[in-house]
């Protein structure tokens, strides 16, 4: 199985900031990596997919890139609306597991 | 318009069997896989298993001798059973479905159903 590992497990920023949470997969999933926002009380919400394409609607300040083990989901100019739960997902095989999360919280 | 919805009881016993269901609409079953996500309170999301448009399953191998699902495609339902319940069992339950991207992306989710175990 493939295992997803995530970092940090929790962030604090202020509004304006720039943050970026990291990916490793345990091998190559040659880019395919989706990106998850969760806020509380409500189920995720799909933002990246193919470790670089933005879901329709979701807004540009969300960017994701990387390869092969590496990936990254990068937030510019943090809104209220960001402080939330980001999770990566295998998105290559079965079973598709998740990492373990970030939260990010206002400073 | 796509959508999913579990269904089932907030409280099991311990030891119990959980049995939930994920009514769809907006596509058909043998058509796209739909996959159950739990989530612990206040933990992350995990992968539990899935099952594919052909009727194929494939569960996490942590679950795997306590889990089955199933589906009835007339009803567009899929179901979840769980065996020997823990509290640790205790999550809210997703169904969720892929879509025909790269990297097969989760972008349909239900709203999810809070099954708690105690006695």
């Amino acid at each position: 199985d493939i295992q997803m590992t995530q970092s940090p497990t929790s962030l604090a920023a202020s509004v304006g900031e720039s943050v970026t949470i990291t990916c490793l997969a345990s091998e190559d999933i040659y880019g395919s990596l989706v990106w998850y926002q969760q806020k509380p009380g409500k189920s995720p919400q799909l933002l990246i997919y193919g470790a670089t394409i933005l879901e329709d609607g979701i807004p540009s300040r969300f960017s994701g890139s990387g390869s092969d083990t590496q990936y990254s989901l990068k937030i510019n100019s943090l809104q209220p609306e960001d402080f939330a739960s980001y999770y990566c997902q295998n998105g290559l095989s079965t079973p598709r597991t998740f990492g373990g999360g970030t939260k990010l919280e206002l400073k | 318009q796509v959508q999913l919805k579990e269904s089932g009881p907030g409280l099991v016993q311990p030891s119990q069997t959980l049995s939930l269901t994920c009514t769809v609409s907006g596509f058909s079953l043998m058509d796209y896989s739909v996959h159950w996500v739990r989530q612990p309170p206040g933990k992350g999301l995990e992968w539990m298993g899935r099952m594919k448009y052909d009727g194929d399953t494939y569960y996490n191998s942590a679950l795997k001798s306590r889990l089955s699902i199933s589906r009835d495609t007339s009803k567009s339902q899929v179901f979840l059973k769980m065996n020997s319940l823990q509290t640790e069992d205790t999550a809210i339950y997703y169904c969720t479905r892929d879509r025909s991207d790269y990297s097969s992306p989760f972008a349909y989710w239900g709203q999810g159903t809070l099954v708690t175990v105690s006695s």
